[in-house]
């Protein structure tokens, strides 16, 4: 069974980064993507970004809108992929999901998603 | 700002159905992308109801079903249940914003 497990919620304040970590298991990681999305309170989903680390090369695709602030990572050896958000403002405060890029079709954000992980962006 | 557009909101009795547009234009939907659909409730992470524009997952109850037509797409639940009362969302690929997925604005389906 396919799992996906994030890390716990952050507080932050405004200017710092906070890091969100996202462990696979279940499937053999690099050969899927893995997306990033994001939800501000209330409000609908809105993709980040995307990671491959396929055949030992890694592939990002950020949305360019968050492009200049963030910086997504995969550890193989751990089954871990990482999402890096710089220079957070209050409008950074959202949940963060990620999600197996999908098996059957293309550019899916997800056939399999994490339980989320908060983040919080207060002065 | 999402790119793809859909009704706020939906209502149907237990049983009726009712269905969900997702709109969208020639860089996503009508460029050939395929469409995806998402289920939300309140809390939770979204799941994957509709991959490929009618492709069902494993488990998803043969009442929902997806379709695609030039640059719109959508999602009909028939023999609306209670517990199909969720947040729902299309989600595409568009080939103008640098290459980015892109989402719908988001539908709240009511049982009445």
């Amino acid at each position: 069974q396919v799992y996906l497990v994030q890390s716990g919620p952050e507080v932050k304040k405004p200017g710092a980064s906070v890091k969100v970590s996202c462990k696979a298991s279940g499937y053999t990681f690099t050969n899927f993507g893995l997306n990033w999305v994001r939800q501000a309170p209330g409000q609908g989903l809105e993709w980040m970004g995307w990671i491959s680390a396929y055949n030992g090369y890694t592939s990002t695709n950020y949305a360019q809108k968050v492009r200049d602030r963030v910086t997504m990572t995969t550890d193989t050896s751990t089954r871990t992929a990482y999402m890096e958000l710089r220079s957070l403002r209050s409008d950074d405060t959202a949940m963060y999901y990620c999600a197996r890029s999908c098996s059957s079709t293309t550019y899916c954000s997800g056939d399999f998603w994490g339980q989320g992980s908060l983040v919080i962006v207060s002065s | 700002q999402s790119v793809l557009t859909q009704p706020p909101s939906v209502s149907g009795a237990p049983g009726q159905r009712v269905t969900i547009s997702c709109t969208g234009s020639s860089s996503n939907i009508g460029a050939g992308y395929d469409v995806h659909w998402y289920q939300q409730f309140p809390g939770t992470a979204p799941k994957l109801l509709i991959y490929g524009n009618i492709n069902r997952p494993s488990g998803v109850p043969d009442r929902f079903s997806g379709s695609k037509s030039g640059t719109s797409a959508s999602l009909a639940i028939t023999g609306l249940q209670a517990e199909d009362e969720a947040d729902y969302y299309c989600q595409s690929y568009d080939g103008s914003l640098s290459g980015s997925y892109v989402f719908g604005t988001g539908t709240k389906v009511t049982v009445l």
